[in-house]
């Protein structure tokens, strides 16, 4: 299996709306990523969990909460997000830990809408 | 500072022609290197990487990249585009920063392809 899942698909909510987006993988990655991207521009690192731990919080505001409950999995808690968190979020996995050598897998992506 | 450049914000090539997609970059030591594409509103697909060696590298869909060390390029190259191809393409450098783990992309080169 060569692929990294995210759910879902697509996501509309409203700015006092609490959802989450899923990523999975069963690669045996060690680092999972979280990218955020607006339309026509390349994706823009969030986080970074490294072996299960958060290794890298790009500044991004705490309506953003990620999670690795384990090796194959990854979340972000959405909650009070606002109408320019609208993008493509996207995941991905590499194996290792933070070696820039190891290439990226990355997701289809889940298109939030927040009104 | 590390940077990564794609000269051209968007490329039309006639179905069957040539393509080369160009990219620069700045970086102190010897970079890794990577070529993804991303179809719309999809996630982005590794077409090929370097890390050492050889510098013509061979990728899926028929792409290959020139690692080119005096020049601080990595240009992509197709013999023969097919319409399938119109997309969006990102050059990255992996390893940057002092957590090593990020991903530096170009801001990506928009193809279309003409039938």
């Amino acid at each position: 299996d060569t692929e990294v899942t995210q759910t879902p698909k697509h996501l509309v909510m409203g700015m006092t709306n609490k959802k989450s987006l899923k990523c999975e993988q069963h690669m045996g990655h060690r680092a999972m990523y979280w990218y955020k991207q607006k339309a026509k521009k390349p994706p823009e690192l969030m986080f970074v969990y490294s072996y299960e731990k958060l290794s890298i919080n790009e500044s991004v505001p705490s309506r953003f909460s990620p999670e690795c409950p384990n090796s194959s999995l990854l979340n972000l808690h959405l909650h009070a997000l606002q109408p320019e968190d609208s993008a493509l979020y996207l995941c991905a996995s590499s194996q290792g830990g933070l070696a820039g050598r190891y290439e990226q897998f990355f997701g289809p992506g889940t298109r939030l809408t927040v009104l | 500072a590390q940077s990564v450049t794609q000269p051209d914000i968007h490329i039309t090539v006639s179905e069957g022609a040539s393509l080369e997609l160009r990219c620069n970059y700045s970086y102190g030591a010897t970079p890794y290197l990577f070529w993804y594409v991303q179809s719309p509103g999809q996630g982005l697909q590794l077409l090929l990487k370097y890390f050492s060696g050889d510098t013509l590298v061979q990728g899926i869909k028929g792409f290959e990249a020139e690692f080119k060390r005096s020049q601080s390029s990595f240009n992509l190259r197709k013999p023969s585009v097919h319409w399938s191809d119109a997309a969006e393409y990102f050059c990255a450098v992996g390893g940057y920063g002092g957590s090593q783990g990020n991903l530096l992309f170009g801001k990506g080169t928009n193809l279309s392809v003409k039938p």
